[in-house]
């Protein structure tokens, strides 16, 4: 069984502050690395799909960064807003690469006004 | 663009009672899924369909069962739904299944087992 994890669990963060969350995932068979933005009441939206070793992607003030060899990747964060407030859900392919894509449980961020 | 869509919406059924979660993806993806979230859990997943005709258990696949009617379509079914099975459940539906594509989720189904 693949383990995506994330930290923190939770966050919460005042307007305008920039903020960061991990994603683990083992390193062998690597694939591909799934980032998801899910707001309350809503379906998970895609961010991200990262595949290559130092790849990096950004969408607005929203980017990460993909390390394949140490099994991690990053979210970032700047200026958040009110509206930056949801779930952010990292996933990856499990062991043999099956094509069942392996959740971690998300980080959940609050931005205060 | 109507992209993944789930019916119903909610539903309560009595522990016993069976029942159909219905998915239908307008995208022309091969790949299909049913998840379901619970609290402190995040998404695991159910079933899986690689392609039109096939199937493949997930994480959690006890007490459901599944059938890909066709490329459009991909059912969940509750054969004597129990309260273990209240959650939201969610299907999805991708390009292919190991990609660098997105999958695409729909709105979910809140399902209560009473």
């Amino acid at each position: 069984i693949l383990n995506v994890e994330q930290s923190p669990q939770s966050l919460h963060v005042q307007e305008g502050d920039s903020t960061n969350f991990t994603c683990s995932f083992p390193s062998s068979n690597f694939y591909a690395l799934h980032w998801y933005r899910w707001e309350t009441a809503k379906s998970p939206e895609a961010l991200f799909v990262m595949t290559l070793n130092g790849d990096e992607k950004k969408k607005g003030r929203i980017s990460a960064t993909l390390n394949t060899k140490e099994g991690y990747s990053y979210l970032y964060i700047k200026g958040s807003q009110p509206e930056d407030s949801a779930t952010y859900l990292c996933a990856s392919y499990g062991s043999g690469n099956t094509g069942k894509l392996i959740f971690g449980q998300g980080t959940t961020l609050q931005v205060k006004p | 663009n109507a992209g993944v869509t789930q019916t119903p919406k909610f539903q309560v059924l009595k522990t016993g009672q069976s029942m159909t979660l219905q998915c239908a993806q307008d995208m022309n993806h091969n790949s299909m899924y049913w998840y379901r979230q619970d609290p402190g859990m995040g998404l695991r997943l159910i079933y899986y369909s690689a392609s039109e005709g096939t199937t493949d258990k997930g994480e959690v696949p006890n007490g459901y069962n599944v059938s890909r009617l066709n490329k459009r379509e991909f059912s969940l079914r509750l054969e004597s739904a129990a309260p273990s099975q209240t959650s939201v459940y969610f299907c999805a539906s991708s390009r292919r299944g190991i990609s660098n594509q997105p999958q695409h989720f729909g709105d979910g189904t809140r399902l209560s087992i009473l």
